[in-house]
């Protein structure tokens, strides 16, 4: 899989926009960048995934860059139910691999 | 409304005991996958399946075994349980069309071996 690197950790306040960064400059013109969340222990959730255009969808919105190195997955409006962990894939397989994730905290 | 179905939530068991931890999909998916993920840390995965018959391990090494006999039961056993293993096993599936973006997992079992 291409690299991808998060930030471990992120704090976000209730009502505000989080926009959490990923860099995966290695990524090749075909592959997808896909997002999933963790919260708690809970098994992931699906946010998004995009290619080279932005994508919005009702959880969240996706910004890529012109050359494709980065994106930024961004929760316009967190509440406290958007606290867990966030993983930024790229997967070159056609299974996903799981790396660390931004664990975001939302807080009142 | 959870169509993966893991069981069972929590389980403690003795040191050389053999389990079964049991994953059934209603949803018709081909493949099938388990991840172990302990408490805090990476995911990873550590087998999977592309349909009735194949079972391929993972990028994690693993002392489980798994089996795919119908496609909706995706069962992992450890034939001697040990504390090393004592983990959170996580189970998941998708299908051909919606394939990295249409993962479906499991609540999970947590195990422990003491």
């Amino acid at each position: 899989d291409a690299k991808t690197t998060q930030p471990p950790s992120m704090d976000c306040a209730e009502g505000r926009a989080a926009n959490l960064p990923c860099n995966h400059s290695t990524i090749s013109g075909n592959e997808y960048v896909y997002w999933y969340r963790q919260i708690h222990s809970q098994g992931p959730q699906y946010i998004i995934h995009g290619l080279k255009n932005n994508e919005t969808n009702e959880m969240a919105s996706l910004i890529i860059t012109e050359d494709r190195k980065s994106s930024t997955l961004i929760l316009p409006h967190a509440t406290l139910r958007d606290t867990a962990v966030y993983y930024c894939i790229v997967p070159n397989t056609d299974k996903l691999i799981f790396g660390t994730g931004t664990r975001l905290q939302v807080f009142p | 409304e959870a169509d993966i179905y893991q069981t069972p939530r929590y389980l403690v068991i003795g040191t050389g005991k053999k389990i079964t931890l049991e994953c059934s999909q209603t949803m018709g998916h081909d493949k099938m996958y388990w991840y172990q993920q302990d408490p805090g840390m990476e995911l990873h995965l550590i087998h999977y399946s592309y349909g009735v018959n194949s079972t391929e391990k993972g990028d994690l090494s693993s002392e489980s075994t798994v089996s795919r006999i119908r496609t909706e039961h995706f069962p992992l056993t450890l034939e001697s349980a040990r504390p090393s293993h004592t983990s959170q096993y996580l189970c998941a599936s998708s299908d051909q069309t919606r394939a990295l973006y249409g993962y479906t997992f499991g609540s999970g079992t947590r195990l422990t071996v003491v």
